[in-house]
């Protein structure tokens, strides 16, 4: 079954110790990206890869980090976490080309105290 | 700058009555529109996209080139519509080509 998945689905941690959740993809998509969704202000873009080794800032990076070392795995790392980052995130991807649609992952909510 | 606007956050509707989502965008180029939906606890998929010219579950989307806009209409709205509805506008292969608009939370009352 074609799908994103993410891991895991529900976390609580403390402030300041690293976490990561990984995102990973079966459908060979150069495109993945990280959201984070917040009550009132939607989805918000925070990072984003074209392809192995390829990513870039999307609009609320800071406090973040990805990696994109193989095409099916794009993991969102927090290397010290603060209560700010208590959020839904989503993970995304989709083919090249302007015309295909974007296949989501079921979120990861996150808490941190 | 690119920018997308939705700008009702909650909409409220009695069953059976039209709805309308609104959204505008500021792109340079010509981009590719999309609407997602996400209902409750379930994750955001595609609604329907511009290039299909299809309706999904009663819905259409009607592009404005002239006034940049992609709103999102029904007919006749039904209890399970209820949702948050995000619209979607994708530019290009090219850097930050997919971002979504803040959303609006459509509730359809009985």
């Amino acid at each position: 079954e074609a799908q994103v998945t993410q891991n895991p689905r529900y976390l609580i941690t403390v402030t300041g110790k690293k976490l990561t959740v990984t995102c990973s993809q079966n459908m060979n998509h150069e495109y993945m990206s990280w959201y984070r969704q917040d009550p009132g202000l939607g989805l918000r873009q925070i990072y984003y890869s074209m392809n192995v080794e390829v990513t870039d800032k999307g609009d609320v990076p800071e406090g973040y980090k990805v990696s994109r070392k193989e095409k099916r795995n794009f993991p969102l790392i927090l290397e010290s976490p603060s209560p700010n980052q208590t959020s839904l995130y989503f993970c995304a991807s989709s083919l090249e080309g302007v015309r295909t649609e974007a296949f989501f992952g079921q979120g990861t909510r996150l808490t941190v105290v | 700058a690119q920018r997308v606007t939705q700008p009702e956050k909650l909409l409220s509707v009695f069953k059976g009555a039209p709805v309308e989502l609104k959204c505008n965008y500021s792109y340079s180029g010509s981009p590719e529109l999309f609407w997602y939906v996400q209902y409750s606890r379930q994750r955001l998929q595609l609604l329907l996209r511009h290039i299909s010219r299809e309706s999904i579950k009663g819905f259409t989307a009607d592009l404005n080139k002239g006034e940049t806009s992609f709103h999102l209409k029904k007919p006749f709205a039904q209890e399970e519509d209820s949702a948050m509805y995000y619209c979607a506008p994708r530019r290009d292969n090219y850097g930050q080509n997919f971002v979504f608009g803040p959303g609006t939370r459509l509730s359809v009352l009985p």
